[in-house]
């Protein structure tokens, strides 16, 4: 079966503090995205990455940043958490293009920066 | 730049009824639209997929509707029932990296 995990479910941080976000996929995907969900705006995506070490932006990169060391795990780095980085962060996977166009999410990380 | 417009942003429909959900989007090198399903405290699913070769595609309950000339398509939900309460995205891809672009959302009501 189908496996996005993302570390944690809820997450509460200071402005200014790193905060890292984690997500897992077990399904030896190429494929990975992060999305941000907020009310009205519906899914944004913030980064991608179609392999090991390759990342691109999405439509809304700025004041965060992605790593991939490993195909299994891509991981969502704000630098310098403000407030209007609260929000449902949303991790996603899918195998290579023409082999399946359907992404797999986890359940997701509310994040709250006071 | 909002590529995919979705409408109504919320909807309340009685059990039984026909719950409508439209999108309009405007980059024509779109290939691949599918329609994501997201109950509280979980990650959206793939509901339901056209590609813009045919016109209509029905997966028991639920169908969607698509017109390539106007740009636009259509979740229709038939026989609605409470259980298909949730959030409903939908969404377009272009051709590289599986990379989506999604409209607003529909938070859908059923009541029994």
């Amino acid at each position: 079966d189908v496996k996005v995990t993302q570390s944690s479910r809820y997450l509460v941080k200071r402005t200014g503090e790193k905060v890292f976000l984690e997500c897992v996929q077990d399904m030896d995907h190429e494929n990975m995205f992060w999305y941000r969900q907020d009310p009205g705006l519906g899914l944004r995506l913030i980064y991608f990455s179609y392999d090991v070490k390759m990342k691109e932006k999405g439509d809304i990169p700025e004041g965060y940043s992605v790593s991939r060391e490993k195909k299994e795990r891509f991981s969502l780095i704000l630098e310098s958490a403000s407030t209007n980085q609260t929000s449902m962060y949303l991790c996603a996977s899918s195998p290579p293009g023409g082999s399946s166009d359907t992404q797999y999410f986890g359940p997701g990380t509310r994040l709250t920066v006071l | 730049q909002q590529q995919v417009k979705q409408s109504p942003q919320s909807l309340i429909v009685q059990k039984g009824g026909i719950s409508i959900i439209n999108c309009a989007y405007e980059n024509t090198a779109f290939d691949y639209f599918p329609w994501y399903q997201q109950f509280p405290g979980k990650g959206p699913a793939l509901l339901i997929a056209i590609r813009p070769d045919v016109s209509e595609k029905k997966e028991g309950r639920f169908t969607i509707s698509f017109n390539k000339s106007a740009k636009q398509f259509s979740l229709h939900i038939m026989d609605s029932q409470p259980g298909d309460s949730a959030t409903y995205f939908c969404a377009a891809k272009i051709p590289s990296y599986g990379k989506l672009t999604f409209g607003q959302g529909t938070i859908l009501t059923v009541h029994p």
